[in-house]
C-alpha cells in the first residue's frame, strides 16, 4: 500500500525566507502527484499537480518538482509571506485504480513578519 | 472560480443515528469522490463514482456507508448508523478528468 510521508511536520520562518517542504511517497507507479494547501478548519486547495511524466510544476511564487524513481517531490516557495501560513500537504495518485489520493500527513507553515 | 459546496458545515448527532451529507460538487465534472480527516490524522478515501456508479472505494466504506447522486447536482454520503469513530470531516471533491482534485471545505461531524 503507497504510504506517503512529509517531513517536517512543522516548519517557522521569518517573512521573505524561501522554503523547501517535502514529500516522499512508497511506491514509484504514480499517475501523479498534487500539492495541496489547508487552511484551519477548511477545505483543501490544489496548488500544483504534477503528471508522472513531468519533473516540476510552477506558479507564481511556488515550484514543486517529482523524481518518481527516488519517490521525492518537493514544494519550494519563494520570499514566504504570512498570508502562506497553512498546512501544506502532498497526494498521490497511484498509476492502477480511480482516481483516488494518498495523502501525506502534511508539513504546518509559519511565515513569522 | 467554480466550487465545490458543502452542507451542513458542522454537523451534530448521536451514536447509533442517521446521518446525509450533502454536496454540490461543480456542474461540468464526471468524477466525485468523499474523503474523511480525522482530526491529527490523514486525509483517506473513502469512495470514488462515476457514471452514477461506485468506482471504487476503501476498507473504511463498509455497509454503514451509501452514497448517492439523487438529482443532476447533489452527491451525497449517508452513514447509516453513526458510530463515535466516525466523527472527522467529511470532505466531497470532483474532478472533470485528469486534472486537479477540487475540494469542498468540508463538513465536521461530531457524533456524541
Amino acid at each position: 500500500k503507497q504510504e506517503v510521508t512529509q517531513i517536517p511536520a512543522a516548519l517557522s520562518v521569518p517573512e521573505g525566507e524561501n522554503l523547501v517542504l517535502n514529500c516522499s511517497f512508497t511506491d514509484s507507479a504514480i499517475y501523479n502527484l498534487q500539492w495541496f494547501r489547508q487552511d484551519p478548519g477548511k477545505g483543501l486547495t490544489s496548488l500544483l499537480l504534477i503528471q508522472s511524466s513531468q519533473r516540476e510544476q510552477t506558479s507564481g511564487r511556488l515550484n514543486a518538482s517529482l523524481d518518481k524513481s527516488s519517490g521525492r517531490s518537493t514544494l519550494y516557495i519563494a520570499a514566504s509571506q504570512p498570508g502562506d501560513s497553512a498546512t501544506y500537504l502532498c497526494a498521490v495518485r497511484p498509476w492502477t485504480g480511480a482516481n483516488n489520493l494518498f495523502f501525506g500527513t502534511g508539513t504546518r507553515l509559519t511565515v513569522i513578519p | 472560480e467554480p466550487e465545490v459546496t458543502q452542507t451542513p458545515s458542522h454537523q451534530v448527532t448521536q451514536m447509533g443515528q442517521e446521518v446525509i451529507l450533502r454536496c454540490v460538487p461543480i456542474s461540468n465534472h464526471l468524477y466525485f469522490y468523499w474523503y474523511r480527516q480525522i482530526l491529527g490524522q490523514k486525509v483517506e478515501f473513502l469512495v470514488s463514482f462515476y457514471n452514477n456508479e461506485i468506482s471504487e472505494k476503501s476498507e473504511i466504506f463498509d455497509d454503514q456507508f451509501s452514497v448517492e447522486r439523487p438529482d443532476g447536482s447533489n452527491f451525497t454520503l449517508k452513514i447509516r448508523s453513526t458510530k463515535l469513530e466516525d466523527s472527522a470531516m467529511y470532505f466531497c471533491a470532483s474532478i472533470r478528468d485528469n486534472e486537479k482534485l477540487f475540494f469542498g471545505s468540508g463538513t465536521q461531524l461530531s457524533v456524541l
